[in-house]
């Protein structure tokens, strides 16, 4: 079946220390893996994609099939990054998008 | 791009009373449509999605229904509110051969 999970429902860190935000995924295939933003008051909206390769405001994943995991880092965390992040699957040729529950990021001052 | 209203933004409700959300999109055509619900520590659980007019596919069972009457136009209805029922409904679209969902404001639904 396919599945995202996201262990932690809270991360808090310092302003300046390392962030991951951890994401393990079960598919049988080749998935689209994805993580998605909320910041407050804003609405859901595409962080970046696996396929990519790419890094956004400092955010980077690599998706690692032996572990079945896409987990979310920054070495230096911002006040403006807290917000809650949901890693997602995509299967090959498939229209449904499946969510983590989501990860609150808190980064402190 | 593609742009999202969905409205009413927050709704408040007795239980036994119907239920009519509606999301519409601009900016592209022939969307694939869909509705989630979001509880907190829950995720975002995908509820129906939509690949065309009256074609609507159901997730999970529930109390609630989707239709989809226009292109551009998702409907998510009930006929008897659920206590349960409370929370918050996310529409999203995408299109074929991308892979990007672009989401609504989303609708607070308050059930009493």
């Amino acid at each position: 079946a396919q599945r995202v999970t996201q262990p932690e429902k809270l991360l808090s860190v310092f302003k300046g220390a390392p962030v991951e935000l951890k994401c393990n995924y079960s598919y049988s295939g080749s998935p689209e893996l994805f993580w998605y933003v909320q910041y407050s008051r804003q609405r859901l909206q595409l962080l970046l994609r696996h396929i990519s390769r790419e890094s956004i405001k400092g955010f980077t994943a690599d998706l690692n099939k032996g572990e079945t995991s896409f987990h979310l880092k920054k070495p230096f965390a911002q006040e403006e990054d807290s917000a809650m992040y949901y890693c997602a699957l995509r299967g090959t040729g498939g229209f449904k998008t499946i969510f983590g529950a989501g990860t609150r990021l808190f980064v402190k001052a | 791009s593609q742009t999202i209203h969905q409205w009413p933004a927050t709704l408040v409700q007795p239980v036994g009373s119907p239920l009519s959300l509606e999301c519409t999109v601009e900016g592209t055509s022939n969307p694939n449509l869909y509705w989630y619900r979001q509880a907190a520590g829950r995720g975002l659980q995908l509820l129906f999605y939509s690949v065309g007019i009256g074609q609507i596919s159901s997730e999970v069972p529930q109390n609630l229904s989707a239709s989809r009457p226009q292109d551009r136009q998702f409907i998510l209805s009930s006929k008897k509110l659920l206590l349960s029922d409370s929370g918050f409904y996310l529409c999203a679209c995408d299109r074929d051969r991308e892979e990007t969902q672009y989401f609504g404001p989303g609708t607070r639904l308050l059930v009493l």
